[in-house]
């Protein structure tokens, strides 16, 4: 079964501005990646944020992570249409290997 | 960062007929991949997690008989759909991490199977 759900589904916005998806999981976390997937390719992992830590930053991107709403978010700063991709979070149990759990995406459309 | 890389990127098999899909682990060792599904426009869905020297371990609902995981060495996973229908066809996707814990898991490029 699905452990994250992510919002918006869909999300269309112009190049340059910002883009917040957010991510919900259910169970208890080691840690969550966010992971960019364009259309029919594999996956690209973006950035992983551990349990004990609040916010995480690479580049243009800004995530955060509440563990006590189980809730993640991804922000894309200063958007570009190459930005354009479905992302997911993905949720790590607690020690052992990387058996990632999907959510069930957001797909992001940046307009030139 | 490490490189999974997988093969073949897409195969169109005929009814009735095996495919086998390989994940290697280039430039690292991996005792344990994990095989992943892609319907079109859903999420990834795990299907079995490959452990090398052992049986796989596969998730609720999935067909053990079906697609049959072998994990020979260090490096090499292969994923064998047996008898595939046309129901199979779908994006297929292995991750493998270098170490335990909460280290990032590096994806292969995936295999879209397409079954005529």
């Amino acid at each position: 079964s699905q452990q994250g759900e992510e919002d918006p589904q869909a999300l269309s916005i112009q190049e340059g501005e910002n883009a917040t998806m957010n991510c919900s999981y259910k169970t208890s976390i080691n840690n969550l990646q966010w992971y960019r997937q364009n259309s029919g390719r594999g996956l690209v992992h973006l950035i992983l944020i551990r349990s004990n830590e609040r916010e995480k930053h690479s580049g243009r991107l800004r995530v955060t992570l509440d563990t006590s709403k189980k809730s993640s978010s991804l922000l894309i700063t200063a958007s570009r249409a190459a930005d354009t991709a479905s992302y997911f979070c993905a949720t790590g149990p607690s020690g052992g290997y990387q058996k990632v759990t999907f959510g069930t995406g957001t797909k992001l459309q940046v307009i030139p | 960062g490490a490189v999974v890389s997988q093969h073949p990127s897409w195969v169109i098999c005929k009814s009735g007929t095996s495919v086998k899909i390989e994940c290697r682990s280039l430039d690292f060792q991996a005792t344990t991949m994990f095989w992943y599904r892609q319907f079109p426009k859903q999420s990834l869905m795990l299907m079995a997690t490959s452990n090398e020297g052992s049986k796989a371990t596969y998730e609720q609902g999935v067909e053990k008989d079906k697609f049959l995981i072998n994990h020979a060495s260090l490096t090499l996973s292969t994923l064998t759909v047996t008898s595939a229908h046309p129901e199979d066809s779908s994006f297929y996707i292995c991750s493998a991490s270098r170490e335990a814990g909460p280290t990032e898991a590096f994806f292969g490029q995936g295999t879209r199977l397409t079954v005529v």
